[in-house]
């Protein structure tokens, strides 16, 4: 099993639909969650954090569920700006540092 | 603020041919990396450094070499180009050693081709 794994998509939306996309991972020593966005040619920045009690950012809504081992994002009230390639990423503590394991994205288009 | 800086943007090689990608950060980070990113395979460490003088080996690390004199730079070394070397190449920081803080800053990415 690969230790993160993701839908790649695409997921065709229409504007103002409401659409969400798992993360899977599958080592249960995994410590801190995260979403990146990425648009077409460019760089990764982060979106937002993933806390267990789950968090918002305005329309954006992030859940982890530890036991089911997967995480979740949640767009409401998608906008044409929301279209590009979600990345989930997940860290794993080391004795010196955390191995950074990014999924291989999902991608996302919002028509109009 | 500049951020994370890689230069050159584009870069065509030769296969054979050696080149270096520069990164540099002006935000103090401890935490250096580069990545690789090609269609399908998704984001691939290459090598890492959590400091100055440390450098460590990632997923793909072959046929690549990096140094880390100082805290501001982290430049990736080409030895000999491959065409299998062809990618969009990342170079990252993050504040503190280890990855806290939970924020990846990513330079605008580097694209090479090798011939």
């Amino acid at each position: 099993r690969k230790e993160v794994e993701q839908d790649p998509g695409p997921f065709n939306v229409p504007e103002g639909a409401t659409v969400a996309f798992n993360c899977t991972y599958s080592n249960s020593a995994s410590q801190s969650f995260f979403w990146y966005r990425q648009d077409c040619r460019k760089e990764p920045k982060l979106l937002m954090s993933v806390y267990s009690s789950g968090n918002e950012d305005g329309r954006f809504t992030a859940q982890l569920n530890r036991a089911s081992q997967y995480i979740s994002l949640l767009i409401r009230d998608s906008k044409l700006s929301d279209s590009a390639t979600y990345l989930c990423v997940v860290t794993i503590p080391r004795n010196r540092d955390d191995k950074i394991i990014f999924g291989k994205g999902t991608r996302l288009h919002i028509l109009p | 603020n500049a951020g994370v800086t890689q230069t050159p943007k584009f870069q065509v090689l030769k296969t054979g041919q050696s080149m270096t990608l520069q990164c540099a950060q002006d935000m103090n980070h401890e935490y250096m990396s580069w990545y690789r990113q090609d269609p399908g395979m998704g984001l691939r460490l290459i090598h890492y450094s959590v400091g100055a003088g440390i450098t460590d080996q990632g997923e793909v690390p072959n046929g690549y070499n990096v140094s880390r004199s100082t805290t501001e730079d982290f430049p990736l070394r080409l030895l000999s180009a491959a065409p299998s070397q062809t990618s969009v190449y990342f170079c990252a920081s993050s504040q503190g050693q280890g990855w806290d803080t939970g924020e990846l800053f990513f330079g605008e990415g580097s694209r090479l081709t090798v011939l």
